[in-house]
């Protein structure tokens, strides 16, 4: 079974532009989630999706927001990019039994 | 919301000896703590979890312990290996909204464990 893909794997952008990130789950995993890790900061949960619904929400701004589609696979987007968003933003797809399995990540850096 | 307190947040041992890492958790609801392993470059990887119904899980040198009433959790390793080394991250979902079974989860901020050959 393949893992949980994420593309790209490296970005980079400058001040002012958007991005769009996009993960593809384990096959059969309807959930999805996205997180932004930092050295500061750990792993900060942005939200989750559901069958194409956003089910859980984390405490970001409204310029991240991410989508599902109806084959599970999730994007995710961020709009007038600040360099604080540089990260790894890292997506899990989630089996039954509740366990998240991680992607290897895009790192993002905002110039 | 939950909120998950981790300590040590940097953890130093010889080759052998034992490493203790504890998570303390705020949500009484929370029903689920999984640890992930995540080495210098890789993903997050599962290393044990344990539920809510559940005191203690073993898992060859990895053990887990939950203690509900006063809301912490902790890692056990035991005979660290220089292959240990990594971050380690605990975690504590409570159920979900509408009926599902987890909700989001909430990680702690990592403990940077390092075995000394």
């Amino acid at each position: 079974k393949a893992g949980v893909t994420q593309t790209p794997r490296y970005l980079i952008k400058t001040r002012g532009q958007q991005v769009t990130l996009s993960c593809s789950p384990i096959s059969g995993h309807r959930s999805v989630s996205w997180y932004q890790q930092t050295p500061g900061q750990g792993l900060q949960f942005l939200f989750e999706y559901f069958s194409e619904t956003q089910r859980n929400k984390g405490n970001f701004p409204g310029r991240f927001s991410g989508r599902q589609f109806s084959n599970s696979r999730s994007e995710m987007n961020v709009s007038t990019l600040e360099l604080g968003d540089s990260a790894l933003y890292l997506c899990a797809s989630r089996g039954i039994g509740g366990t998240l399995f991680f992607g290897s990540g895009t790192q993002l850096s905002v110039l | 919301g939950e909120n998950v307190e981790q300590h040590p947040s940097t953890l130093s041992v010889q080759e052998g000896d034992s490493a203790v890492i504890k998570c303390t958790y705020s949500d009484s609801a929370s029903n689920y703590f999984p640890w992930y392993k995540q080495e210098l470059g890789k993903r997050p990887q599962l290393i044990i979890d344990i539920r809510s119904n559940v005191g203690e899980k073993k898992d060859q040198r990895i053990a887990v312990t939950l203690n509900k009433t006063a809301k912490h959790f902790s890692l056990h390793i035991t005979e660290t290996q220089p292959e240990d080394s990594a971050v380690y991250f605990c975690a504590a979902s409570s159920p979900g909204a509408g009926g599902t079974s987890y909700g989001k989860l909430t990680f702690g901020q990592g403990t940077i464990l390092t075995v000394h050959p």
